[in-house]
């Protein structure tokens, strides 16, 4: 199976502030098949971006995501307070589907 | 709005089995596939298995073939997920979601948590 390795494991940033977070795969994901979620406390994951680079419906466009085969990357270009969460990347190209360990984003 | 609305808190005993329901609504659930995943606590998240909402049917992580079974009732339009055989590290939030065919997961539902102890 596909193991997914997101880093950092926590980010220390100002609101305003400019997020990269990054999710690397053991093995070339089919067809860019890489979403990203994000994650509160007791809350269920959210859908923000699909084949690596599309944002799902409703999600801000400080959201982007960009990368391809075993290198991807989620850029929050200005940090709002709504932002500070876990967020996790996951690969639908293979099966089993398989998440990686999450990049928490915390108030600096 | 897509809902996705899953069964309350289970306890078990170890060697038990547990089925979690989740009942969807305001969407064609025949067109749609039902996943189910689990979180246990400070682990990563574990795609389990999934059903095809239209044919029924199931597909299951090597991890857990032989455990677990996936089952829907289109008339309900509800998908279950029953795992058993329960140990200590079953224990987790259990999560049901959709997917479009093969497709990305784009709807989650909120949980159920499963506490296995004796």
């Amino acid at each position: 199976e596909i193991v997914l390795t997101q880093s950092p494991g926590t980010l220390s940033l100002s609101p305003g502030e400019r997020a990269t977070l990054s999710c690397r795969a053991s093995q070339s994901i089919n067809s860019n098949y890489l979403a990203w979620y994000q994650q509160k406390p007791g809350q269920a994951p959210r859908l923000l971006i699909y084949g690596a680079s599309s944002r799902a419906t409703g999600i801000p466009d400080r959201f982007s995501g960009s990368g391809s085969g075993t290198d991807f990357t989620l850029t929050i270009s200005r940090l709002e307070p709504e932002d500070f969460a876990v967020y996790l990347c996951q690969q639908y190209g293979s099966s089993p589907r398989t998440f990686g360990q999450g990049t928490k984003v915390e108030i600096k | 709005q897509v809902q996705l609305v899953q069964s309350g808190a289970e306890v078990k005993k170890p060697g038990a089995s547990v089925k979690v329901s989740c009942k969807a609504s305001q969407y064609n659930f025949s067109t749609y596939r039902i996943h189910w995943m689990r979180q246990a606590p400070g682990q990563r998240l574990e795609w389990m298995g999934r059903i095809n909402g239209g044919n029924g049917g199931a597909t299951y992580s090597q991890k857990f073939q032989g455990r677990v079974t996936i089952t829907r009732d289109t008339s309900a339009t509800t998908a279950y997920m029953d795992l058993t055989s329960l140990t200590s590290e079953d224990t987790a939030v259990y999560y049901c979601a959709r997917s479009l065919g093969n497709n990305y997961i784009d709807f989650w539902g909120q949980g159920s948590m499963v506490t296995v102890s004796s």
